[in-house]
């Protein structure tokens, strides 16, 4: 079956710093994968996703990367802020199913 | 702007009680779900519906029960909760096929004593 995976629990950074969120992949075919943000007391919010039809998705200075070699989808971010602290997910969802695979989450905090 | 809408915001309860949460989503879409999330923030799908048809029954205790009187409605009903349920219930609702995101409510927290 399908499986996402993000290694780190939890990142903690100080503000201007460099963002790095490890995801890799495992499905049979080529999904579409998306990067949700779970800020506190908020269900998580698509933050960008990408289909095989384009490799990069950016939004409010994030960008991930879609590497079918690797089969990665790493999330990164220039210099983070104090506002960027929060969960996220890394996820994908394959053609016409109606189940998501959501990796374990990534909980990051930065420091002003 | 919220387009998923769920109530209570925060329910507090004895083992054994029966309890029921409800989401209502505005967005036209025809799938629903329901997720629980742990204390560590895990996120476990528990139901989906598509058009008021059941078509994702993960293995979740016999206590849980999903109702859906139509695609924009899905409430989850918990026969007779236990400490293990406290937790954050989060529903979602997607337009499959749609570029296939999931639009998530805020959650209803659930804390069994």
């Amino acid at each position: 079956g399908d499986s996402v995976t993000q290694k780190q629990g939890q990142v903690t950074l100080s503000e201007d710093d460099f963002l790095f969120i490890n995801c890799t992949y495992s499905t049979t075919t080529y999904p579409t994968l998306f990067w949700y943000v779970q800020y506190p007391g908020q269900g998580p919010q698509l933050l960008l996703k990408v289909t095989t039809a384009n490799n990069k998705g950016i939004s409010r200075g994030f960008e991930a990367t879609y590497d079918k070699g690797t089969t990665s989808f790493h999330l990164q971010k220039a210099s983070v802020q104090e506002s960027d602290s929060a969960v996220y997910f890394c996820a994908l969802v394959e053609g016409g199913n109606y189940k998501p695979t959501f990796g374990k989450g990534t909980s990051l905090v930065v420091h002003p | 702007e919220t387009a998923v809408f769920q109530t209570p915001n925060y329910h507090v309860t004895q083992v054994g009680n029966e309890v029921s949460f409800n989401c209502k989503q505005t967005l036209g879409h025809d799938t629903m779900y329901w997720y629980k999330q742990d204390s560590k923030k895990l996120l476990k799908i528990m139901f989906s519906y598509n058009n008021k048809q059941l078509i994702v029954n993960e293995t979740v205790p016999r206590r849980f029960s999903p109702q859906s009187s139509d695609k924009a409605h899905l409430n989850l009903r918990i026969k007779s909760v236990e400490p293990e349920d406290s937790a954050v219930y989060l529903c979602a609702s997607r337009r499959l096929g749609e570029g296939d995101t999931q639009y998530f409510g805020p959650g209803t927290r659930l804390l069994v004593l």
